[in-house]
Formats: C-alpha cells, sequence, structure tokens
C-alpha cells in the first residue's frame, strides 16, 4: 500500500526518557513533516525537512529532533520527555513545488507521558 | 497573520439530514483550500482540494465551496451517515516563494452523525 507510516501507533513513557517516533513514506514525496495534535485537537507543525531544508517551528523545544536517514524516512527524536509533550504526533509528506497537493499524513502516535 | 476560523465547533445531527460546515480565512496570498476528514485515532484524510478558480468541488456526498472574493468556504455533507462523524478540518495553503508553501489549519468541526 501507498501511505505514509508511523510506529508505533502508541507510546506510553515515563518522565525524563528519551523516545523515538518512525515515519515512513512509500509515495515518493520530496518533503515530510511532522505535527503535533494537542487534546484540543489542533494541528501545529512542527517540522518540515526535505533533503535541502530544515524548517523549525520556533515554538518547538530543542528537547524535539527530526532525523532523517534518507527521503522516504524522517523519525522524530524526543529527549527529557515532560508531561506536557503528551499528545497525538502526525507525520505528513507532500511534493515540493505543488503547492501541497497530494499531502498525506500518517495515522498518528499517541504519546502519553506519565 | 494568516488564520483560518472554523464553525460551528461541534455539530450533532441524525443520520439522514444534511448539514455545512464554514471556514473563513485571512491567508495570502492563497494557493489552495482543502478540506480533510480525521476519523478518531486516524490521521486527516482528503476530501477536497480548491484552487482560486474553483468555485465548488464534490466528492461523493461531500461538496465545498470557495467564494475566494469573501474569502470563505463551505463543506456541505448530504444524507448523512453514522461514519461522517468525525472532525472535519480546513486547511488553507499560501504560496511563499521558489515552490514552497505554507500551510494553515483550522481548529476543526467535530460533527457528530446519531442514528
Amino acid at each position: 500500500d501507498t501511505a505514509v507510516s508511523q510506529t508505533p501507533k502508541y507510546l506510553v513513557t515515563q518522565m525524563g526518557n528519551d523516545k523515538s517516533i518512525k515515519c515512513e513514506q512509500n509515495l515518493g514525496h520530496d518533503t515530510m513533516y511532522w505535527y503535533k495534535q494537542d487534546s484540543k485537537k489542533f494541528l501545529k507543525i512542527m517540522f518540515s525537512y526535505n533533503n535541502k531544508e530544515l524548517i523549525i517551528n520556533e515554538t518547538v523545544p530543542n528537547r524535539f529532533s527530526p532525523k532523517s536517514p534518507d527521503k522516504a524516512h524522517l523519525n522524530l527524536h524526543i529527549n527529557s520527555l515532560e508531561l506536557g509533550d503528551s499528545a497525538v504526533y502526525f507525520c505528513a509528506s507532500s511534493r515540493t513545488g505543488q503547492a501541497g497537493y497530494g499531502y498525506t499524513f500518517g495515522s498518528g502516535t499517541r504519546l502519553t507521558v506519565v | 497573520k494568516n488564520q483560518v476560523e472554523q464553525s460551528p465547533q461541534s455539530l450533532i445531527i441524525l443520520e439522514g439530514k444534511n448539514c455545512t460546515l464554514q471556514c473563513n480565512y485571512t491567508v495570502s496570498p492563497f494557493s489552495n483550500l482543502r478540506w480533510y476528514k480525521q476519523d478518531t485515532g486516524r490521521g486527516p484524510v482528503s476530501l477536497t482540494i480548491m484552487t482560486f478558480s474553483e468555485n465548488t468541488k464534490s466528492n461523493g456526498r461531500y461538496t465545498a465551496t470557495l467564494d475566494a472574493d469573501t474569502k470563505q468556504s463551505s463543506l456541505h455533507i448530504t444524507a448523512s451517515q453514522l461514519s461522517d462523524s468525525a472532525s472535519y478540518i480546513c486547511v488553507v495553503s499560501a504560496t511563499s516563494g521558489a515552490g514552497s508553501y505554507q500551510l494553515t489549519f483550522g481548529k476543526g468541526t467535530k460533527l457528530s452523525v446519531i442514528p
């Protein structure tokens, strides 16, 4: 299936831990994103990344870092997890230069920090 | 500042009825407007995408309209089904030069269809 896939779907962890969420797309897209959806269901972009440029939302703490081993993957690494990091994190991808056509989201990773 | 406002925040309708969701935006320079459906526990899925020159676009029982002059869009759902229960998110894309664009998300309308 062509898709954006994220793992794990659920993640429960203790405060202070370091965790990673993986994202892979097989759509041939060249730009990938991470979004955070809070309890109010508002989607906020955290990062957008292609092989040329990483754009960081300035409100994102530097405990969050995207890591891209190749064009098809953009993993999200979180250091020193805090209670406020609990949210659903969505990965997405698109093709640059097409004004967002074909923008595709993954199914999300629900992170719970206890 | 680019903004997308959706109304109502939530809506409950009976199965089989029609409903209309609203989206007002102040995004510039405008590129396109999309409506996404987000089922509980899933990622947003695109329903329609419209450019400046398109006034209406349908996808099955979903019909989106766009008035670029008033910067308003609506999503009309006909003959609602229980499976239409979801959050509907309006997203507006603005071009930012060199093939880049910026998406501005609305906060969504939570629709509940009850039997």
